[in-house]
């Protein structure tokens, strides 16, 4: 089972709040990932990191910013959240050289 | 409990029959392939994988089979258990790239 924490697991909040959503990897992992995921529907990729300070932006635009200060911490920060943004987010990580991914407990996001 | 996967197409099987779970992926320069299975309330667990220059590949009562010409995956479950019900997709790697396609899933329910 890999070691990928995620918090808050559940998490409601008025429209225009700044939120913050953490990861936490202790495999050691270089490559770390967001994803979003409506019910009954596909993963869609958020961020991506392949490093300490090195991100990029997925296919999904979701008006949020991430960083990569550590190894093993990738928070992902909405600055103005809007009822649009409900969702469940998906945090995870590979190794470098190995493409598979393995997935936190998810976070489930309401803005009312 | 999370609603995920309300209107995701529904495989019922049996306790004790094998279940056969489909995919078809997208791109042909995809190289690698992942079954995920999903649980209510967590975040997508890593079944199995296989790489393009394979076939089949057998893990602990699942197998998987890729056919490259029809761009077909499939999951294979031999006797079939309570603890396999959930929401089950297939992710494919594009060669040379951090993208993955995710499908949007099968949930399998198992009867007992």
């Amino acid at each position: 089972e890999a070691d990928i924490y995620q918090t808050p697991r559940y998490l409601v909040i008025g429209t225009g709040k700044k939120i913050t959503l953490e990861c936490s990897q202790t495999m050691g992992h270089d490559k770390m990932y967001w994803y979003q995921q409506d019910p009954g529907m596909e993963l869609h990729l958020i961020h991506y990191s392949y490093g300490v300070n090195s991100t990029e932006k997925g296919d999904l635009s979701s008006e949020s910013t991430v960083s990569r200060i550590r190894t093993e911490h990738f928070p992902l920060t909405l600055e103005s959240a809007r009822p649009s943004h409900t969702s469940q987010y998906l945090c995870a990580s590979s190794e470098y050289g190995d493409k598979k991914q393995y997935f936190g407990p998810g976070t489930r996001l309401t803005v009312t | 409990g999370e609603n995920v996967g309300l209107h995701l197409p529904t495989l019922s099987v049996q306790e004790g029959d094998n279940s056969i779970i489909n995919c078809a992926y997208s791109n042909s320069a995809s190289d690698y392939f992942i079954w995920y299975k999903q649980e209510s309330g967590k975040g997508p667990q890593f079944i199995i994988d296989i790489r393009s220059n394979m076939d089949k590949r057998q893990g602990q009562r699942v197998t998987v089979l890729l056919n490259k010409t029809v761009k077909h995956l499939s999951l294979q479950i031999a006797a079939t258990q309570p603890g396999d019900s959930a929401v089950y997709f297939c992710a494919e790697n594009i060669s040379g790239t951090y993208k993955y396609i995710f499908g949007t899933g099968t949930r399998l329910k198992v009867l007992a």
